[in-house]
């Protein structure tokens, strides 16, 4: 089973700032990962196909890089909505499995 | 419009069953691969079972493998879960989602809560 470990597990920053998540896969994934966002008691809409390739509907202020074993989203100025939990899914092996998330909270 | 609508959750005892159903309208039901999420109160996501588009291969996570069977109606456009000898660690937010491209999630249901207790 491939493990993806988030990091941070919270991130504390300001509306304007630029966030920075990362997610580390246990062994190559190429580029089969997709990010998502949730917000309380809502389910998780879909950010970053992938690796690299948004959504539709999804803001250009939201990134994803990174290939192989290391990822990253990137927002480059957060928005009030923006501050919710992230996770990293990759489906380039069965089972599929998710990072444990990262909180974005506002500072 | 692209809608996922799960029904079917509850309060169930241990080594009980469930059935969940997700209704899909706004895509060709037909096409696509769906799947099962789950989110336990306060944690993460957890995949918990796959289907093809014809139904003919299925997927199970290992937490679930033997207990839980899931299945497709396409001439009615619903996804289900028979879900069976329940345990409290199946208490869970159960999503199902649509699959996208080459296998993340592209659509997800707003989700139904089974609770296992006595």
């Amino acid at each position: 089973e491939i493990v993806l470990t988030q990091s941070p597990a919270t991130l504390s920053l300001s509306p304007g700032d630029r966030a920075t998540l990362s997610c580390r896969a246990s062994q190559s994934i190429t580029s089969s990962l997709a990010w998502y966002q949730q917000k309380p008691g809502q389910a998780p809409i879909l950010l970053i196909y992938d690796a690299s390739n948004r959504a539709t509907g999804i803001p250009a202020r939201f990134s994803g890089g990174g290939s192989g074993t290391d990822f990253t989203l990137t927002i480059s100025s957060l928005e009030p909505e923006d501050f919710a939990v992230y996770y990293c899914q990759q489906f380039t092996n069965w089972p599929i499995t998710f990072g444990q998330g990262t909180r974005l909270e506002i500072k | 419009e692209v809608q996922l609508l799960e029904s079917g959750g509850g309060l169930v005892q241990p080594g009980g069953s469930l059935t969940l159903s997700c209704a899909a309208s706004g895509f060709t039901f037909s096409t696509f691969a769906m799947r099962w999420v789950r989110q336990a109160p306060g944690k993460g996501l957890e995949w918990v079972s796959g289907i093809s588009d014809s139904g003919r291969n299925t997927n199970y996570a290992d937490s679930v493998k033997g207990r839980f069977s899931i299945s497709r109606d396409n001439s009615k456009n619903t996804l289900y879960l028979q879900m069976t000898g329940l345990r409290a660690e199946d208490t869970a937010m159960y999503y199902c989602a649509k699959r996208g491209g080459r296998g993340y999630h592209d659509f997800w249901g707003q989700g139904t809560l089974v609770t296992v207790s006595s």
